[in-house]
């Protein structure tokens, strides 16, 4: 069935290091694509989005473009802070009615 | 502004216990959902509002009750919840149902059920 996927975390980091979190879906058509962060203790917070194909988002550092030809939407970010340790979250718009499918979300923690 | 509010921050009820959480969001969206957090897992959708109607109701308990008062208000009534109801409820909001459109979030409820 549909599905979005996402590595495994935790994934840990040195400050000013690279980040990549992998996420695939599979849909039927091209469904809007979103990254949300949560911080500790903290409700969702919009990162970024793409609503086609091609289309990069980008926010705070962090950029993730979304690639039809193999269904992903991976984010990276150049240098990470230890302000960026959270939990992140990759999802699709499922159909008409607004569900997002979110994947199981990936732990990051930076050390300084 | 791109903020929705949510009340209270958390909340500790008994089994037999009635109690609501408020979410509240002045952006003029058509759209607002209730949403379950388990620990460590990513939320789940309950509810779906759309132009103050209850358009999804996803298979949640009738210990649930869902009200949107008007377009910028959305609650959840709660009674006769089980422990394994404690969880961080979410709200959010968007411009309208479905499309492109991005979800707001609130920063939740911390629910424990005793």
């Amino acid at each position: 069935g549909n599905s979005v996927t996402q590595m495994e975390g935790p994934v840990t980091l040195s400050e000013e290091a690279f980040l990549t979190i992998n996420c695939t879906y599979t849909a039927t058509g091209y469904p809007s694509l979103f990254w949300y962060v949560q911080y500790p203790g903290e409700g969702l917070q919009l990162l970024l989005k793409a609503t086609k194909a091609d289309d990069k988002g980008s926010n705070k550092g962090f950029e993730a473009t979304y690639r039809k030809e193999t269904t992903s939407f991976h984010l990276e970010k150049g240098s990470v802070q230890v302000s960026d340790s959270a939990v992140y979250f990759c999802a699709r718009l499922t159909d008409s009615w607004g569900k997002l499918q979110f994947g199981a979300g990936t732990q990051v923690v930076v050390t300084p | 502004d791109t903020e929705v509010t949510q009340t209270p921050k958390h909340l500790v009820m008994g089994m037999t216990n009635k109690k609501s959480l408020k979410c509240e969001q002045h952006m003029g969206h058509r759209a607002m959902y209730w949403y379950k957090q388990k620990a460590k897992k990513p939320p789940e959708l309950m509810f779906v509002y759309s132009y103050e109607k209850l358009s999804i109701n996803e298979s949640v308990p009738s210990r649930f009750s869902p009200e949107c008062p008007n377009s910028s208000l959305l609650n959840l009534h709660l009674h006769a919840l089980q422990p394994e109801d404690s969880a961080l409820y979410l709200c959010a909001s968007s411009q309208e149902r479905g499309g492109p459109d991005t979800q707001y979030f609130g920063p939740g409820t911390r629910l424990t059920v005793l």
